[in-house]
């Protein structure tokens, strides 16, 4: 069975500040992706980043990174230079082997102060 | 390219009553993903749609049902609602290959009185 963790419920940073957003995940399977998320109040999900299991460089998209750490099993996104508008919700997916359904996990709040 | 389109975008109903959402994907996929998001169960997934079959399905009683058409627009429909189900329906659509991006729509809200 699959599994992501997402341990820190709400996150608090200064505008302009970066900020490390936890994921754990656990699966057997070799192959693998992993998914970031940006939910903001109005519900739609918006998809950030993505990063394969057989990726040799960590992905980047923008002001976005996924710092993956193959052996620790943790694939924590990094924002650097958080602007306001980055005040939402946060969710890591996975999905495996030959489902390319992702589970979720139950998100991080991200607040971003000026 | 247009995104993935939700109608409607709200929706209040009443203990008993059943509801059809509707959910336009991408110009060019074919996988159709429904999910359910509630403050107590996250984010869950109910059932994706290929080619107008159901190929994949979450742990949800029979009472939510989905279809896919043609045209790759896909509809769910819930029966028999309770208060339970006031929640954030979403649907994602996808290319349906391994390691593919889910892109989500914005989502129609159901409250259920």
């Amino acid at each position: 069975a699959q599994k992501i963790t997402q341990t820190q419920p709400g996150m608090f940073v200064q505008e302009k500040e970066a900020v490390t957003l936890d994921c754990t995940y656990d699966t057997s399977d070799p192959s693998y992706g992993l998914f970031w998320y940006k939910q903001p109040s109005s519900g739609e999900m918006i998809f950030l980043i993505y990063q394969g299991s057989y990726d040799q460089q960590n992905a980047t998209e923008g002001r976005y990174s996924l710092n993956f750490q193959k052996a620790r099993k943790s694939a924590n996104l990094v924002i650097s230079a958080s602007q306001l508008g980055d005040s939402a919700m946060y969710f890591c997916a996975m999905s495996t082997g030959g489902s390319y359904i992702p589970t979720f996990g139950r998100g991080t709040s991200l607040i971003v102060h000026p | 390219k247009a995104g993935v389109t939700q109608t409607p975008r709200y929706l209040i109903k009443t203990r008993g009553q059943q509801v059809t959402l509707s959910c336009s994907p991408i110009s060019g996929h074919r996988s159709v993903s429904w999910y359910q998001q509630t403050p107590g169960q996250g984010l869950q997934f109910l059932f994706e749609y290929f080619s107008e079959t159901q190929r994949n399905k979450g742990n949800f009683p029979g009472r939510f049902s989905g279809r896919q058409f043609s045209n790759s627009r896909s509809e769910m429909n819930v029966s028999t609602l309770e208060l339970g189900d006031s929640a954030l329906y979403l649907c994602a659509s996808s290319l349906a290959k391994m390691g593919d991006t889910q892109y989500f729509g914005p989502g129609t809200r159901l409250t259920v009185l």
